[in-house]
């Protein structure tokens, strides 16, 4: 299907490694959505793309969080020297167009991040 | 920072009866949505109901919007196995480019 792919799954981490997450979204997708989750909780939003331009990463919790989507298509999501709360699951979601809030966004299954 | 509270956080009931999930939130919006997540997926959009909306339909699922009140609520008609889940409200911000997203009611069907 054409869905919104995330790799890895599952992704083990020491404490203090850099970790990549990466995100295909749905073909022609304007809008990329980076989400944390915690367990038991719903999305926290991290950061938003339109194309290539990152509009919005008031959600990102420190300077060791950053993301990209260079050629308007592909993400990657990277945390650099990784603490133990950082273990959540990571969501990427997809939008056909601009960002109105009137849209409904179409999520991958999410990579799995477990820090030790 | 979550503005959606759902209510009840969890909620159990058998195959065949209805399940009414509400959504509490604290600031003015355009639009409300409701996503549903099983366990180890992503999230699935269910629904879009707009501020000026007070009532939408799709299929088994009846959205409700007060906005004088600022909650919704969302109903499931003779309740299956399959809709065993996690349901989200996500509500828009004026200013920006986020999803408020609430922390989800549990649902579980006993067949």
């Amino acid at each position: 299907g054409a869905g919104v792919s995330q790799s890895p799954r599952y992704k083990v981490a020491k404490r203090g490694q850099d970790v990549a997450l990466r995100c295909d979204p749905i073909s022609g997708h304007v809008s990329l959505f980076w989400y944390q989750q915690a367990l038991g909780q719903g999305p926290e939003f991290l950061t938003y793309f339109q194309n290539e331009a990152q509009l919005d990463k008031s959600g990102l919790p420190s300077d060791r969080f950053f993301a990209e989507r260079p050629e308007g298509s592909v993400s990657t999501l990277k945390i650099q020297r990784t603490q133990q709360e950082d273990s959540a699951v990571y969501l990427c979601a997809s939008s056909l167009g601009r960002w109105r809030g009137n849209q409904p966004q179409h999520f991958g299954d999410g990579t799995r991040l477990s820090i030790l | 920072s979550q503005q959606g509270e759902e209510d009840p956080q969890a909620l159990s009931i058998q195959e065949g009866e209805n399940a009414t999930m509400n959504c509490s939130y604290k600031t003015s919006i355009n639009n409300l949505q409701w996503y549903r997540q099983n366990s180890g997926r992503g999230l699935v959009h269910l629904i879009l109901i707009r501020s000026n909306e007070r009532e939408k339909h799709s299929g088994r699922l009846r959205v409700t919007l007060d906005t004088s009140k600022k909650s919704s609520s969302l109903l499931i008609t003779a309740s299956r196995a399959a809709d065993t889940a996690s349901y989200f409200c996500a509500t828009d911000a004026d200013s920006n480019y986020q999803l408020i997203w609430g922390a989800g009611t549990k649902l579980i069907i006993k067949p």
